[in-house]
């Protein structure tokens, strides 16, 4: 089993609607999560962490489910700047390494 | 601009044929990383480096060798190239450093696309 299993999608969404998608995790000893932004063809770039409070960045949300070992992103008032794969990213305690997920590919339409 | 500089950007080599993945960053960090990316696989780390002076294996350290030459650089080698080997190859860094929890998020280089033929 992957420790970190996302939806590939597609998601197709028009601009301005809200779109959600989860990753779920394996290690239950795991202690830090993050969304991770890549675009294609480039390098992946940090989006957010993810706090066990859940968290808020303009448009997009992240929460944290550790008894069900899942963490979800929304983004509100899609732009189509927005389409991008987005990697579930989580480490374990005293561990350098972190684990990525295969991400989920989100498109916004015009 | 600050960050991790990756060179060269596009290699193609031919089967056997060894060659060297460049990586630096100046951001004074001290963990280092190479990745590499295939479709559908998500990144899969390659080496790491928690320290300069030190170099651990990840999950796909086989055909691969690396230097952590100066808490600057970080070199990734292919002996012998295999049509396998063909991927986009990532390195990146990170503040992470003995045993505090890495809370840190990881600065990728812009990538090397190799392809082996």
């Amino acid at each position: 089993r992957k420790e970190v299993e996302q939806d590939p999608g597609p998601f197709n969404v028009p601009e301005g609607a809200t779109v959600a998608f989860n990753c779920t995790y394996s290690n239950s000893a795991s202690q830090s999560f993050f969304w991770y932004r890549q675009d294609c063809r480039k390098e992946p770039k940090l989006l957010m962490s993810v706090y066990s409070s859940g968290n808020e960045d303009g448009r997009f949300t992240a929460q944290l489910n550790r008894a069900s070992q899942y963490i979800s992103l929304l983004i509100r008032d899609s732009k189509l700047s927005d389409s991008a794969t987005y990697l579930c990213v989580v480490n374990r305690k005293y561990d350098y390494k972190l684990s990525f997920g295969a991400g989920t590919t989100v498109t916004v339409r015009a | 601009n600050a960050g991790v500089t990756q060179t060269p950007k596009f290699q193609v080599l031919k089967t056997g044929q060894s060659m060297t993945l460049q990586c630096a960053q100046d951001m004074n960090h001290n963990s280092m990383y190479w990745y590499r990316q295939d479709p559908g696989m998500g990144l899969r780390l390659i080496y790491y480096s928690a320290s300069e002076g030190t170099t651990d294996k990840g999950e796909v350290p086989n055909g691969y060798n690396v230097s952590r030459l100066n808490k600057r650089e970080f070199s990734l080698r292919l002996e012998s190239a295999a049509p396998s080997q063909t991927s986009v190859y990532f390195c990146a860094s990170s503040e992470a450093r003995g045993t505090v929890s890495s809370n840190y998020g990881y600065t990728f280089g812009s990538g090397t696309r190799l392809t082996v033929v």
